[in-house]
């Protein structure tokens, strides 16, 4: 099946700093998303990029789906404690996240040292 | 108000039991799916049911069934638990087949 490298694994990083982690893959996806999941808690959406090339803004994290629709980037500017948590990039072969499910990558841990 | 709600949070029991998870979605979705996250945070689709029918299962053992009574419900039934069924379990909900999942907080599943 298909399969998402991530990194990288883990972050460990001072408060301020910015952060950027990747999601490659080995087949196209036509999404791709990005998820935090806190501790005891279910992934949150972050963003959700629909068309290649696109680049994406929410706040402080910013995302972008690559012209090759194989991989995506994910960048969070000027970090605070509550950026704490595991990070999932997620592909979808469906338009938005439909019936064949999300193949998940395998989550980057950000820890941020006050 | 939760969107995507389970129960319960935490499952301990033993080897051999079945058990069952419910989840609930208030968001009038047509979509909902189930995952697992295994002990390493790897998060893996199990099924998904659209107007309650079932539309994918990725090589789960048939030890699991999920159950629809309808389109806001999606509950997981698991017979004859293993030490490996250990993990947690996540379900998700989306519009349709064509829009985001929004997942649900979690069923820790112990097996003992």
């Amino acid at each position: 099946g298909q399969q998402l490298n991530q990194s990288p694994q883990s972050m460990f990083i001072q408060e301020g700093e910015d952060v950027s982690m990747n999601c490659t893959s080995s087949s196209i996806f036509n999404t791709w998303l990005w998820y935090k999941q806190d501790p005891g808690e279910g992934p949150v959406l972050l963003i959700a990029l629909y068309k290649a090339g696109e680049l994406t803004s929410n706040g402080r994290l910013t995302a972008q789906f690559g012209i090759t629709r194989k991989d995506s980037f994910l960048n969070i500017s000027a970090s605070i404690p509550s950026d704490v948590g595991i990070y999932f990039c997620a592909g979808q072969v469906g338009a938005g996240g439909g019936a064949d499910g999300l193949t998940f990558g395998k989550g980057t841990h950000l820890i941020i040292q006050p | 108000d939760t969107a995507v709600s389970q129960t319960p949070k935490y499952l301990v029991t033993q080897m051999g039991n079945d058990k069952s998870i419910k989840c609930e979605q208030n968001l009038g979705h047509d979509t909902m799916y189930w995952y697992k996250q295994d002990s390493k945070k790897f998060l893996k689709i199990m099924f998904s049911y659209n107007n309650k029918e079932l539309i994918i299962n990725e090589t789960v053992p048939n030890r699991f069934s999920p159950k629809s009574p309808d389109k806001a419900h999606l509950n997981l039934h698991i017979n004859s638990l293993e030490l490996g069924d250990s993990a947690v379990y996540f379900c998700a909900s989306s519009l349709g087949l064509e829009e985001t999942q929004y997942f649900g907080p979690g069923t820790r599943l112990l097996v003992l």
